[in-house]
């Protein structure tokens, strides 16, 4: 299973866009890239999944270059409610060993 | 789609008894159920998989008597903390995986929270 690297915190102002970048550079052929949120005392949630290039949904971007060595998980205009910690996990997602190991994580804290 | 629900959310019990969490999954079947346990302030550490009908694969380090798994439909998986202690307290999340409108998802629940008097 590829293992992740990622920044342990950040620190970001109500309406900028924040950027956080994850190394899995044991990535396999098979591997998705999965982003995940979680609050204190809450289950990790779903933000973005990606396989190669670029990933968009309504919430977040989702950046990988062509070697699928890192991800960056792009947030638009962040607001004080983001403040949690955010993984970034590699795996074959739907395949047979689909399990997901999390790495440390990144405690995301934005600021007024 | 995609609902995870976990029970009990909080649960307080003395050292020496057991404690069921249930884990299910809503709105679609879920193949296979993974459970993990997080600590304050650090990540998710991944206990145990399981699949339905079959025993539970043990992440390296984990006790399979303490920690019972149980995964008897494609709906729902049970985790017993047998003969608790103090140590066991701690946040258990599990999560499930399976197909929804011909995607594959994983999905996690919102959390146990165990206190071990």
């Amino acid at each position: 299973l590829a293992k992740t690297t990622q920044p342990i915190s950040m620190d970001s102002y109500e309406g900028q866009e924040v950027n956080i970048t994850c190394s899995h550079n044991n990535i396999a052929t098979n591997d998705y890239i999965t982003w995940y949120q979680q609050f204190p005392s809450q289950g990790p949630r779903f933000i973005i999944q990606g396989y190669k290039t670029k990933v968009t949904n309504e919430v977040a971007s989702l950046f990988i270059p062509a070697d699928r060595k890192s991800s960056t998980l792009s947030l638009p205009r962040v607001s004080l409610s983001d403040t949690a910690v955010y993984y970034c996990l590699v795996g074959d997602y739907g395949g047979a060993t689909n399990k997901l190991i999390f790495g440390t994580g990144t405690l995301l804290a934005v600021q007024p | 789609g995609a609902v995870v629900s976990q029970h009990p959310s909080r649960v307080i019990c003395k050292s020496g008894t057991s404690v069921k969490i249930e884990c299910r999954s809503l709105d679609f079947q879920a193949t296979t159920m993974f459970w993990y346990r997080q600590f304050p302030k650090q990540s998710l550490m991944l206990m145990a998989t399981s699949n339905e009908g079959s025993k539970a694969t043990y992440e390296q380090g984990v006790e399979k008597d303490k920690f019972l798994i149980n995964h008897a439909s494609l709906t729902l998986s049970t985790l017993t903390v047998t003969s608790a202690h103090p140590e066991d307290s701690s946040f258990y999340i599990c999560s499930a995986s399976g197909r929804v409108s011909g995607a594959n998802v994983l999905t996690f629940g919102a959390g146990s929270r165990l206190t071990v008097l």
